[in-house]
């Protein structure tokens, strides 16, 4: 089954500690991306990449790293998580292609104490 | 400053009904709209889409609209379903980048 994945689903850490949120796709993709949902501001693009070892920033990458070694992973590291990066995070990925949609995991819901 | 604008944060729509989705966007570089459909607990799903070059879309009861000059998108859902209460983004995207820009969402709620 073609499918985004991620783990975990939810995590509820505190301030300082480093977490990583992985995400894997097995559709062979070159695009992945990571966005976060809050209330009343939509879904905002983190930081993406376009195929292995290529990323760049989105709209809000302050306070988040990401590396893209393998083509179907796109870890997204909090090296110092703080209470507003308490969200929910989703991974997407999508081929190529101008009308490929994006395929996007079920989720990570993330507190930060 | 927001680019992908959903100034509808709910809509409730008798069964049977047309429901309409409105989505306005300012930056004219935007040349590919989405429609995504979102359950509480899942991720974003794909819906339809819409190409710039085109003013509609159609997929089985879900219809698209693009105008363009308005800046201005529409999802016309009919007739609606109970199964299509859910929150529904609109997303615009420039070219084949990665990257979408999302409206903050209207959640539609489909009453018997």
């Amino acid at each position: 089954e073609a499918q985004v994945t991620q783990n975990p689903r939810y995590l509820i850490t505190v301030t300082g500690k480093k977490l990583t949120v992985t995400c894997s796709q097995n559709m062979n993709h070159e695009y992945m991306s990571w966005y976060r949902q809050d209330p009343g501001l939509g879904l905002r693009q983190i930081y993406y990449s376009m195929n292995v070892e290529v990323t760049d920033k989105g709209d809000v990458p302050e306070g988040y790293k990401v590396s893209r070694k393998e083509k179907r992973n796109f870890p997204l590291i909090l090296e110092s998580p703080s209470p507003n990066q308490t969200s929910l995070y989703f991974c997407a990925s999508r081929g190529s292609g101008q009308t490929n949609e994006q395929f996007f995991g079920p989720g990570t819901r993330l507190t930060v104490l | 400053d927001q680019q992908v604008k959903q100034n509808s944060p709910s809509l409730s729509v008798q069964e049977g009904r047309i429901s309409i989705l409105n989505c306005d966007y300012t930056n004219s570089m935007f040349d590919y709209f989405l429609w995504y459909k979102k359950y509480p607990a899942e991720g974003p799903t794909f819906l339809i889409s819409i190409s710039s070059i085109k003013d509609k879309n159609e997929d089985g009861r879900f219809t698209v609209f693009l105008n363009k000059s308005a800046k201005h998108l529409s999802l016309h859902i009919v007739p609606s379903q109970p199964g299509d209460s859910a929150v529904y983004f609109c997303a615009a995207r420039t070219g084949t980048a990665s990257k979408l820009t999302f409206g903050t969402g209207t959640r539609l709620q489909v009453t018997l």
